[in-house]
């Protein structure tokens, strides 16, 4: 079956740096892009970006571009979000998920379980 | 473009059927999937394409629309059914979600 698996939850203090990461297992890791999504606590879900895997060709939706850095090692099956300088307001869960760009329905039909990334001094 | 959905919220009861709404700010055709989010999981892809069940769905749940008005419809509501929906544009990027209805139990 199919699988997106995170990492772990992170506590952080404002300021520090951080790179969660996503491994997909099951399927064909460069023919799907890996979609990113955060959703602030008692928020809803906000469409961060995509990665294609196969070329890491990238698409930051406009509230993220120049605050987080999306990449991806193919040869591993993992893709990554990152940040340089974490804020209280990164507070969120962050999910991935895989989308078939190339599907007639452009299904975003799988999903890693979440990683709570807290950030608090 | 914007996606709105409505109700923010709705209450019903086990076995009713409900019906809540998204709405684009401009014409997206048939580019639209519904997600279901219960607390604790990750979302769940529903609908594709406007009107399509995802692979393993129940077919209590349906979608309809095109341009800019979406439905989504759930036949006969079950307590697993209880949750936050969203809606998300599926054409061109940004991939904006709607803000979600939320379905509670009356």
């Amino acid at each position: 079956e199919v699988q997106l698996v995170q990492s772990g939850a992170e506590v952080k203090q404002p300021g520090e740096s951080l790179r969660i990461s996503c491994q997909g297992s099951q399927y064909n890791f460069i023919n799907y892009f890996i979609t990113w999504v955060r959703q602030v606590p008692g928020k809803g879900l906000e469409w961060m970006g995509w990665i294609d895997p196969s070329d890491s060709y990238i698409n930051y939706g406009p509230s993220f571009q120049g605050h987080v850095t999306l990449s991806v090692d193919k040869s591993i099956s993992t893709a990554y979000l990152q940040w340089s300088s974490l804020k209280a307001s990164d507070t969120a869960i962050y999910y991935c998920a895989r989308t078939n760009y190339y599907d007639s329905g452009k299904r975003t039909d799988y999903w890693g379980q979440g990683t709570l990334v807290t950030v608090s001094s | 473009i914007q996606m709105t959905q409505s109700p923010s919220s709705l209450s019903a009861s086990v076995g009713d059927s409900v019906t809540m709404s998204c709405r684009a700010s401009q014409s997206i055709g048939d580019n639209l999937s519904w997600y279901q989010h219960r607390p604790g999981e990750p979302p769940k892809l529903l609908i594709y394409s406007a009107s399509n069940l995802h692979t393993g769905v129940p077919s209590r749940f349906s979608g309809s629309g095109s341009g800019t008005d979406f439905t989504l419809t759930i036949s006969s509501l079950q307590p697993v059914d209880f949750a936050t929906y969203y809606c998300q544009r599926t054409y061109s990027t940004p991939r904006t979600f709607g803000q979600g209805t939320k379905v509670e139990i009356k």
